[in-house]
């Protein structure tokens, strides 16, 4: 059964800081990665997805890369800014679930931009 | 375009009674929807799948008979919490997925907080 790790659990850098966040997972026939956002009691914002045969996107001050045979990816975020401040959730399309499609997430990197 | 909405966005219950929680897709239609709950500081968890027109299929360890899913339209899916307990106080989000886009690009509602007294 896959599994998504994400590390650290929590982050905290001043503002302008760049910064890198990990995601790892168990299993790597993957058909795709995902970075997404969560403020505070909202839903999720998608960031970055990253095809198995890529190695890696950019978004303006985002980056990210997959290494799908080491089983990894990481977000790099440049300048750092308070409004990058929410959690942070790397999620896997994870073949093993069939016609179901399904999404395996990680637990997330609370990230805060001190100002 | 790809809008998917939950209502309510919060819903205070009391012990015993049941909650209906609506997804919708407001902008296209979603042959598969997914349901997942949230405990605070913790991920996502899958509950089940939903496909228009079928049963759902449920993660183990979800009971079907408390958690009840109907997916009757191509814009639609309602997730009804049965006999509510303090346990199942939870975020809960939806998902869809959009015909023209990826096998795994899912398109995720706003959630809905649930509170049982």
């Amino acid at each position: 059964k896959q599994e998504v790790t994400q590390i650290p659990a929590a982050l905290s850098v001043p503002e302008g800081e760049n910064l890198v966040l990990n995601c790892s997972f168990t299993d790597s026939a993957i058909y795709n990665l995902q970075w997404f956002r969560q403020d505070p009691g909202k839903g999720l914002t998608s960031l970055l997805l990253i095809q198995s045969s890529q190695r890696e996107q950019t978004s303006g001050r985002l980056n990210a890369s997959l290494d799908k045979s080491s089983g990894r990816s990481t977000l790099y975020i440049a300048a750092s800014q308070p409004g990058d401040s929410a959690t942070y959730l790397c999620a896997v399309g994870d073949i093993s679930s069939g016609s179901a499609r399904q999404l395996t997430f990680g637990s997330g990197t609370q990230l805060t931009v001190l100002p | 375009g790809a809008v998917v909405s939950q209502h309510p966005s919060r819903v205070i219950c009391k012990s015993g009674t049941s909650v209906k929680i609506e997804c919708r897709s407001l902008d296209f239609q979603a042959t598969t929807m997914f349901w997942y709950r949230q405990f605070p500081k913790q991920s996502l968890m899958l509950m089940a799948t939903s496909n228009e027109g079928s049963k759902a299929t449920y993660e183990q360890g979800v009971e079907k008979d408390k958690f009840l899913i109907n997916h009757a339209s191509l814009t639609l899916s309602t997730l009804t919490v049965t006999s509510a307990h303090p346990e199942d106080s939870s975020f809960y989000i939806c998902s869809a997925n959009h015909p023209r886009a990826g096998p795994y690009e899912q398109y995720f509602g706003p959630g809905t907080r649930l509170t049982v007294t």
